[in-house]
C-alpha cells in the first residue's frame, strides 16, 4: 500500500498572503491532483498533473498556482488568499489511465482572517 | 461539462432500515463513463466505496450496491439494512471516456444512521 501525505493540516493567512500546500505521495503513480472542497459544493479541481512536469487547469484553477517538482510531489500555492476564506484542500494521484481510483490525502484545511 | 447530481444534504436513516441515495450524471465525452462512489468516514480521508466501468453491471462493497443505468443516466447508492457505521459523508463521480484523467464528484450527502 501507499500514502498521501499533506502538509501542512492547518494553516492560517492574512488576506493577501501567499500561501503554499505540499503533497507527497509513495504510490509511484503518474497522475496527481488538487481538489477544493466547500460545504454544500462538493469537491471541485483545480489542477492536476499527468506526469511530472506536467500541469492541466480544473474547473477552479483562477486564484491559484501549482508545481509537479518531481513524480512524488505536488504543490498548490493561493496566489492571495481572500478574506474570511474557509475551505479544505485534497491531493489526490492515481494511474494515468482507464478507471484507476484516485486515493485521497487527509486534507489541508485554510482559515484566512 | 460533466456533471453529477445527488441526493442534496442530510439524509437520516434508523439502523436496520433501508438505504437509497440518488445519483444521476451527465457526461459530455466521448464513449460510457466510469462511475464510482467514494465515503469519507468521521476523522478519516476520502476513500472508494466501490466502482463500475461498465454500463449495466453492478458493483457492491460493505453491504451496498450501485447499478450502473446507462438509459436513466443514473448510479444510485443502496443498503438493504444500514448500520450506525455507515454514517459518512457519501459523494457520486464520475470519470469520463477517453482520455479524460478529471473525476468530477456531486456535492455530497450526509448520512446519519440513529439508533
Amino acid at each position: 500500500g501507499g500514502i498521501i501525505t499533506q502538509t501542512p493540516k492547518f494553516l492560517i493567512g492574512q488576506e493577501g498572503q501567499k500561501l503554499t500546500l505540499k503533497c507527497q505521495q509513495n504510490f509511484n503513480h503518474d497522475t496527481m491532483y488538487w481538489y477544493r472542497q466547500d460545504s454544500g459544493k462538493g469537491l471541485r479541481l483545480i489542477y492536476y498533473s499527468i506526469t511530472e512536469n506536467d500541469l492541466q487547469k480544473g474547473d477552479l484553477s483562477e486564484g491559484y498556482d501549482a508545481s509537479r517538482e518531481k513524480k512524488s510531489s505536488f504543490s498548490l500555492t493561493v496566489t492571495s488568499a481572500q478574506k474570511n476564506e474557509m475551505a479544505v484542500f485534497l491531493c489526490a494521484s492515481s494511474i494515468s489511465w482507464g478507471p484507476g481510483q484516485l486515493y485521497f490525502g487527509e486534507g489541508s484545511k485554510l482559515t484566512v482572517l | 461539462g460533466d456533471s453529477v447530481t445527488q441526493t442534496e444534504g442530510q439524509v437520516t436513516v434508523s439502523e436496520s432500515k433501508s438505504l437509497i441515495i440518488n445519483c444521476t450524471y451527465s457526461a459530455t465525452s466521448i464513449g460510457y463513463p466510469n462511475l464510482f462512489w467514494y465515503v469519507r468516514y468521521p476523522g478519516e480521508g476520502l476513500q472508494l466505496l466501490l466502482k463500475v466501468i461498465t454500463a449495466g453491471q453492478k458493483g457492491s462493497s460493505r453491504g451496498f450496491e450501485a447499478t450502473y443505468n446507462k438509459e436513466a443516466t443514473s448510479f444510485h447508492l443502496q443498503k438493504a439494512s444500514v448500520q450506525e457505521s455507515d454514517s459518512a459523508v457519501y459523494y457520486c463521480a464520475l470519470r469520463g471516456g477517453g482520455s479524460n484523467y478529471k473525476l468530477t464528484f456531486g456535492k455530497g450527502t450526509l448520512l446519519t444512521v440513529t439508533p
